[in-house]
């Protein structure tokens, strides 16, 4: 099954935070995150592995919870490069990347 | 320039008759996976391939195929394309399975109309 993000959408002005969450209803092996701006590819921003481990990428990081099966995306002052759409893919087991994507949030950071 | 690279980026085309896109990737990288992106659903993997001559399925195989005789190339056929095989598709490499190599570089996509 697809993990589930929420929010879907979200809205931001310049300068403000937020929170993408990514929940499995299976044990994971690992979170990746990517961001996909309009009529582009996604774009890989980390990896998380189990035993919630805090990663960061510039502004951006995020925490991965294992008992949970849960991962969540910090965006701390937020910059217009920041919109888009951004995925959670889930990995079940080290076995060969097989990745679950969920169905994304789209983040719009406005002047 | 290390990149994946996708051909055709658009096509349309009716239903029933066969198709080809290609994928191939200049880094060397042993993994190489197929996906679809639909309004909603996010990215579906297809199928994915650990190396040569090593493919599997991934959560929505149906209706495709692949092949994986050359590292760096790795097709996507839809032998028999119907409808709601319309969609956006993505090839992706990666140096190997995760967490190590696990970064995924994705190709500028297709863009596939079936009519």
């Amino acid at each position: 099954q697809q993990p589930v993000q929420s929010p879907q959408a979200v809205i931001l002005r310049e300068g403000e935070d937020a929170v993408i969450n990514c929940s499995s209803s299976k044990a994971l092996y690992s979170v990746h995150w990517y961001r996909q701006k309009h009529g582009e590819a996604p774009v890989f921003l980390m990896i998380l592995l189990k035993g919630g481990e805090q990663k960061g990428h510039e502004k951006i990081s995020a925490s991965f919870n294992e008992k949970k099966q849960q991962s969540s995306l910090y965006l701390t002052a937020s910059q217009l490069s920041y919109s888009g759409t951004y995925f959670c893919g889930t990995e079940r087991g080290n076995a060969g990347n097989m990745l679950t994507f969920g169905g994304g949030t789209r983040l719009m950071v406005k002047p | 320039e290390a990149q994946v690279t996708q051909n055709p980026r658009y096509l349309i085309t009716v239903t029933g008759k066969k198709l080809t896109v290609t994928c191939s990737q200049n880094m060397n990288h042993e993994y190489m996976s197929w996906y679809r992106q639909d309004p909603g659903l996010g990215l579906r993997q297809i199928y994915y391939s650990m190396n040569v001559e090593v493919t599997d399925k991934g959560d929505v195989p149906e209706g495709y195929k692949v092949s994986r005789k050359e590292k760096r190339n790795f097709p996507l056929i839809l032998e028999s394309p119907s409808p709601n095989q319309t969609s956006l598709y993505f090839c992706a490499s990666s140096l190997a399975p995760s967490p190590g190599g696990g970064e995924q570089f994705f190709g500028p996509g297709t863009r596939l109309t079936v009519l």
